[in-house]
């Protein structure tokens, strides 16, 4: 069974500062996508990452693919209370349908 | 602008009712799943249909099934709704295609409470 393990669970900080959250598996995904959940509303996707070692950049957000395509990460620089929300990374299994298995989800609390 | 609507946002209903959550799509998409997201354990996946009347089952079917009549509804049903089951649903939808990487549409998700 594939899991993506996602840490940490919460997280709260303050305004300006950096933070880090970690997507990590023992399988290897095809391509693995990060979404943004609002209190209230479904998930939005931010960026889809499908090459190992890939780089992409969303504003002040970096999102990072392993070399290995087991695992991902998400940097924020200068966070702002608007960053608040569920992070949640999700690994696209197989071809059919493009289902997602996705990991726990981070809870980000930006604090002004 | 792309949609995905659920019938509704919360309902409350009482164990060993029969409960049908409604969800609409207005992108053409082929395919559609239906997820429950709990605390702590992220977004789990309940059903999925590639295609009209097609369906297979996610990671945890059990107490669910699905129906899917026409292209842009997706409908999930608890036979005899339970206490465990009480979580929020979430919808979405996707297109083909490259390499499975598509974008899920989510729809706002409805709060369900079994009492």
């Amino acid at each position: 069974t594939q899991l993506l393990e996602q840490s940490p669970q919460f997280l709260s900080i303050q305004e300006g500062e950096n933070l880090t959250v970690y997507c990590n598996s023992s399988s290897v995904f095809s391509s693995l996508q990060w979404y943004r959940q609002e209190p209230g509303e479904g998930p939005v996707l931010l960026v889809t990452v499908v090459t190992g070692g890939e780089v992409k950049k969303l504003k002040r957000l970096t999102f990072q693919f392993g070399d290995a395509r087991k695992d991902s990460s998400l940097h924020i620089t200068a966070a702002q209370p608007g960053d608040t929300g569920l992070y949640l990374c999700a690994g696209v299994r197989g071809w059919q349908g493009g289902k997602l298995i996705f990991g726990q989800g981070t809870e980000l609390s930006v604090k002004p | 602008d792309v949609k995905v609507t659920q019938s509704s946002r919360y309902l409350v209903k009482r164990t060993g009712e029969k409960v049908f959550l409604e969800c609409v799509q207005d992108m053409d998409h082929e395919n559609m799943f239906w997820y429950r997201q709990d605390p702590g354990l992220g977004l789990r996946l309940i059903y999925f249909s590639y295609d009209v009347k097609m369906k297979e089952k996610g990671d945890i079917p059990e107490g669910y099934s699905v129906s899917r009549e026409k292209k842009e509804r997706f409908s999930l049903i608890l036979e005899s709704a339970s206490t465990n089951q009480t979580s929020m649903y979430l919808c979405a939808s996707s297109g083909q295609g490259l390499a499975g990487a598509n974008e899920q549409f989510f729809g706002p998700g409805t709060r369900l409470t079994v009492l």
